[in-house]
Order: structure tokens, then sequence, then C-alpha cells
């Protein structure tokens, strides 16, 4: 059974600093992996989708990469805003089957 | 398109009692899924459907449990009867594939006393 983990749970920066969370999975025989955001009382949008062929993507001042034979992503974040704070979440799938998330990493960009 | 859209947003009841979650999916998402979300063991999937059938029911916790897709543009949720370990947020989201392109909608927030 596929397990997903998010390290660290919680997350504290400063405004304008670059920051980098952990996601690791116990099933490296992944088709895609994909990071969300959620705000408070809202549901998931997604961020960035990584195919299994990919090593990594890239939107705005967020990157996100795989290595899937260690079963690790990251996704790191450039000059962290306040506006940057949320939860995100990592997830991913076996084929066309649905996703499997951790719990997530709670970051606060404090100005 | 208004996205996927849950009601109610918010439901408090009392032990014992039945309680429907439900959800309009997008228009042409064949793919339909609930997960609960909780702090202990976060976003967890409940049951999803493929042209409204349900293929995959074995993240429903209890029999109490049970979820409906009787047309492609409707689903619920029901447990009957609720108890307090059933307080979540229940989240239902719908895609074109399975495996991603998922469009989630805001959440019901159950608790129940």
């Amino acid at each position: 059974k596929q397990e997903v983990t998010q390290i660290p749970a919680a997350l504290s920066v400063p405004e304008g600093e670059n920051l980098v969370l952990n996601c690791s999975f116990t099933d490296s025989a992944i088709y895609n992996l994909q990071w969300f955001r959620q705000d408070p009382g809202k549901g998931l949008t997604s961020l960035l989708l990584i195919q299994s062929s990919q090593r990594e993507q890239t939107s705005g001042r967020l990157n996100a990469s795989l290595d899937k034979s260690s079963g690790r992503s990251t996704l790191y974040i450039a000059a962290s805003q306040p506006g940057d704070s949320a939860t995100y979440l990592c997830a991913v799938n076996s084929g066309n089957t649905p996703l499997v998330f951790g719990k997530g990493t709670r970051l606060s960009v404090i100005a | 398109d208004a996205g996927v859209i849950q009601s109610p947003r918010h439901e408090v009841t009392e032990m014992g009692q039945e309680v429907t979650l439900r959800c309009k999916p997008i228009s042409g998402h064949d793919y339909l899924f609930w997960y609960r979300q909780t702090m202990m063991r976060g976003l967890e999937l409940l049951i999803y459907f493929n042209n409204n059938v349900p293929i995959d029911d074995s993240g429903m916790p209890e029999d109490r449990f049970s979820a409906k897709m009787p047309n492609a543009s409707f689903s619920t949720l029901k447990i009957q009867p609720s108890e307090p370990r059933d307080s979540a947020v229940y989240f239902c989201a719908s895609s074109l594939e399975g495996g991603y392109g998922y469009t989630f909608g805001s959440g019901t927030r159950l608790t129940v006393v």
C-alpha cells in the first residue's frame, strides 16, 4: 500500500526566504506526482504535475523535482511571500488510479 | 463552469442522526471521488466512481457509510447513524482521468456532537 510522508509538518519563515518542502513515497512505481495548495476552509488547488518520466516542473516561483528511484520529491519556493501561506500537499498515483495524499506541510510566511 | 459544488458547507448533527452530503461534479468529468480529511489521518479516499459506477469503496470505514451516483451530475455520501468520530471535512472531486486533473469542491465540514 502506497504511503506518502511530508516533512516538516509545519514551517514558519520570514518573507523573502527561499524554502524547500519534502515529500517521500514508499512505492516508487508511480505514474505521476502532484503538488497541491490548500487555503484554510477551502478545497485543494493543483500547483504542479510531474509525470514519472520527468525530473522537474516549474511554474513561476515554484519548482518541483522528482527522484522516482529514491521515492522523493521536493517543492522549492523562491522568494517567499505572505500570500504563499497555506498548506502544501503532495500526492502520487499508479496508473489511472486515485491519488494518495500526504498529510501536508503548513507554511507560514511572516511579513 | 461553477466548479465542483458541495452542500452543505457546514453540518452539525447529533450522534445517531442520518447525514447526507451532496456533490455536483463538473459537467463532462467521468470520475468522481469522495475524500475525508482529518488532522490525524490527512486526506483519505473513501470511494470513487467512473461513469457513475462505483469502482473502489475499500476506503469506506464502516457499513454506516454509503455513497451513490444516480446520474452524471449528482452524488451523495450518507452516514447512518452518525458518530462523533465521523467529524471531519469531506471533499468531493471530479476529473476527466482517474489519476490527474482533479477539481476539488470546497468541502463539507461535519461535526457530530
